[in-house]
């Protein structure tokens, strides 16, 4: 697609239940990331996946946060026994990561997560 | 010590205004600066794009990198009410592999006011 698609667009869900998060990257961007961005935190890095080597899962807060990515395009960030503190915007991210300006990030709109 | 620093703001001026928004960071690895743009509920974009020391100029905007203080601005000239955003600056040594690297500051949230 011409953007970086994600969805929903606004997740409202109760403490405890899981959520799936959808990515759909740039066409022909090899990298993909998540990052959460909560207010007043900035922009806080997630996961990141390049091809098909390892994804590098530091950022990840705990073992109930997750993502896959499949054949390379579409990424799915899964977030288990949600707490009300995993309340932010989602965000995810492409970009080509080589050649000129292969670090500028393209963004999607973001799922904004709110836990009751 | 944060790796970068950014004033949240707000930051609230009138119309017509010059603007300057401002970065300072830690790491003298970091080659590569950035600013994006983020309107309410929407993604951040690039706004302006730098490499190394000095300036670049985009319309109403400039960009400034001063290495040697570790700091890094943008101004908007002549301000607009459709300026107005939160703006965060990011940074990295890296512009292809490991390029995840990329750092960003909180963001400054900018209201122009007709």
């Amino acid at each position: 697609g011409a953007g970086v698609s994600q969805s929903p667009s606004n997740k409202v869900t109760e403490k405890g239940k899981d959520v799936e998060l959808r990515c759909d990257p740039i066409s022909g961007h090899t990298a993909l990331y998540w990052y959460r961005q909560s207010l007043g935190q900035g922009l806080e890095f997630l996961i990141y996946f390049q091809g098909n080597s390892a994804p590098d899962k530091s950022g990840l807060p705990s073992d109930r946060f997750s993502a896959e990515r499949t054949g390379g395009s579409v990424s799915t960030l899964t977030i288990q026994r949600t707490q009300q503190e995993d309340s932010a915007v989602y965000l995810c991210a492409s970009n080509k990561d080589r050649g000129a300006r292969g670090n500028v990030l393209t963004f999607g709109a973001g799922s904004r997560l709110t836990v009751l | 010590q944060k790796e970068v620093e950014q004033d949240p703001g707000p930051l609230s001026v009138p119309e017509g205004a010059i603007v300057s928004l401002n970065c300072t960071y830690s790491n003298s690895a970091f080659q590569y600066f950035m600013w994006y743009r983020q309107y309410s509920r929407k993604g951040p974009e690039l706004l302006m794009y730098t490499y190394s020391s000095g300036n670049k100029e985009d319309g109403r905007f400039t960009a400034q990198v001063d290495k040697s203080s570790k700091y890094i601005s943008l101004f908007i000239r002549d301000s607009q009410p459709s300026d107005s955003a939160t703006y965060l600056c990011a940074m990295s040594s890296h512009s292809g592999a490991g390029s995840y690297q990329l750092t960003f500051g909180k963001g400054t949230k900018l209201s122009v006011i007709p």
